[in-house]
């Protein structure tokens, strides 16, 4: 079974709409998750992390956990042509320094 | 977050052959982390880099074909050694910062093997 698994994609969004990412992990001992933009051909950015259970915002990006669920998602609001990227989720496990990452869900921003 | 970069930016090498790919991070750095990604997939983790010692290995990456030297807390070299065409990847260093272990990557470098 693989530790991180995300919603298939791609996923297709009008401009100004909501993309709902989301995330599932197995180990639950996992205390911190990433959210990392990939651009084509470019490297993975950090855009959001969240360790506590609910919300987290920061501009148009929401970081959503829940624990007991094992679940973390992300919310892009107003999305935008430029947000159309793949976004990797990372957990990273308790006791241990390494990050796990999903498949990744590519979204695409139709304008 | 340190700023990290990678040399070369991208290769093309024949099989057999080996290629060292640099990673320098512009300050001092605990844990430098080496990854590859294949041609639409994930990141998958070689290794971490420890300075002073060998560097530790996931499962299915071993020593012999993928070297890592880690001399300094700011620099980490990884080889891909005898290469095939199956290591044609992009390969990824990181560093870890902050107390959540966050994870920041250089630029990449991509590697083509004919």
């Amino acid at each position: 079974q693989k530790e991180v698994e995300q919603n298939s994609g791609p996923l297709s969004v009008p401009e100004g709409a909501i993309a709902s990412l989301n995330c599932t992990y197995s180990d639950r001992g996992s205390q911190s998750f990433f959210w990392y933009r990939q651009y084509s051909g470019k490297s993975p950015e950090l855009i959001m992390f969240i360790y506590s259970n609910g919300d987290k915002e920061d501009g148009r990006f929401t970081a959503q956990l829940n624990k007991a669920s094992q679940y973390v998602s992300l919310l892009i609001r107003d999305s935008q042509p430029s947000d159309s990227a793949t976004y990797l989720c990372a957990v990273n496990v308790a006791d241990d320094y390494k990050l796990s990452f999903g498949a990744g869900t590519t979204v695409t921003v139709r304008a | 977050s340190a700023v990290i970069s990678q040399k070369p930016s991208r290769d093309i090498c024949q099989r057999g052959t080996s290629l060292t790919i640099q990673c320098q991070v512009d300050s001092q750095v605990t844990m430098m982390f080496w990854y590859r990604q294949q041609p639409g997939q994930s990141l998958t983790l070689i290794a971490t880099a420890n300075q002073g010692s060998e560097a530790t290995y996931e499962s299915g990456f071993v020593i012999d074909k993928f070297p890592i030297s880690r001399p300094n807390l700011t620099f980490s070299t990884l080889t891909v050694s005898n290469m095939s065409p199956e290591d044609s990847s992009i390969y990824l260093c990181s560093d870890r910062l902050g107390p959540y272990n966050e994870q920041f990557f250089g630029p990449g470098t991509r590697l083509t093997v004919l």
